[in-house]
């Protein structure tokens, strides 16, 4: 069955430090992945997705497909940063839905 | 910006009473979704539209919840009778058709049955 899994519920780092969130995926087609962010008291919205291979806000994803992952990266995080992340997967062929993982918290303190 | 309204925000309700929850997706989107999040949980998928038609309902409790969206713009999900169980929030997301998954949710209604 299709999965995603985020290992961490909580990551704690301090303003500046390197973020990683991780994020594996089970599927044995070929997946579109994205990575979902929800700031305190906003809706859920879209961060990145990896065929667009874009940065955004200084975060960057990669697709390994031969380790079925997704980690999300930042080189210096920042405040603002503090949020709810999920990474999401899509298999549907006809349509868009997508299967979230149970989301990672990221909290930067200075 | 154009965004996904719903309505109500919050709803407490009676076990085995009748609630509904509202979606007016983004204009021109003709996909619509309904999730359902469980504290400490990622969104799971309740059913899919396009359009006025039902995509994937598989994972939807046909026993007491059932989805409409009979114009194919906005969309009602309606619970009876509710369970303890059911006390989530619910969040409805519409996209572009074939817009490479791109999705946009609404700010959800928090549902707590007592």
């Amino acid at each position: 069955a299709q999965r995603v899994t985020q290992p961490e519920k909580l990551l704690s780092v301090f303003k500046g430090a390197p973020v990683e969130l991780k994020c594996n995926y089970s599927y044995s087609g070929s997946p579109e992945l994205f990575w979902y962010v929800q700031y305190s008291r906003q809706r859920l919205q879209l961060l990145l997705r990896h065929i667009s291979r874009e940065s955004i806000k200084g975060f960057t994803a990669d697709l390994n497909k031969g380790e079925t992952s997704f980690h999300l990266k930042k080189p210096f995080a920042q405040e603002e940063d503090s949020a709810m992340y999920y990474c999401a997967l899509s298999i549907n062929q006809a349509g868009t839905a997508l299967i979230f993982g149970k989301g990672t918290t990221l909290s930067v303190s200075s | 910006e154009a965004e996904v309204a719903q309505s109500p925000r919050y709803k407490i309700t009676e076990k085995s009473q009748a609630v509904a929850f509202w979606c007016d997706p983004i204009s021109g989107h003709a996909t619509l979704y309904w999730y359902r999040q469980i504290l400490g949980q990622g969104p799971e998928l309740l059913v899919q539209f396009q359009d006025e038609s039902v995509v994937d309902d598989s994972q939807l409790p046909k026993d007491r919840f059932s989805a409409e969206r009979l114009k194919g713009v906005d969309s009602t999900l309606k619970i009876q009778p509710a369970e303890l169980g059911d006390s989530a929030m619910y969040l409805c997301a519409s996209s572009l058709r074939n817009t490479g998954r791109r999705a946009f949710f609404g700010q959800g209604t928090r549902l707590t049955v007592v």
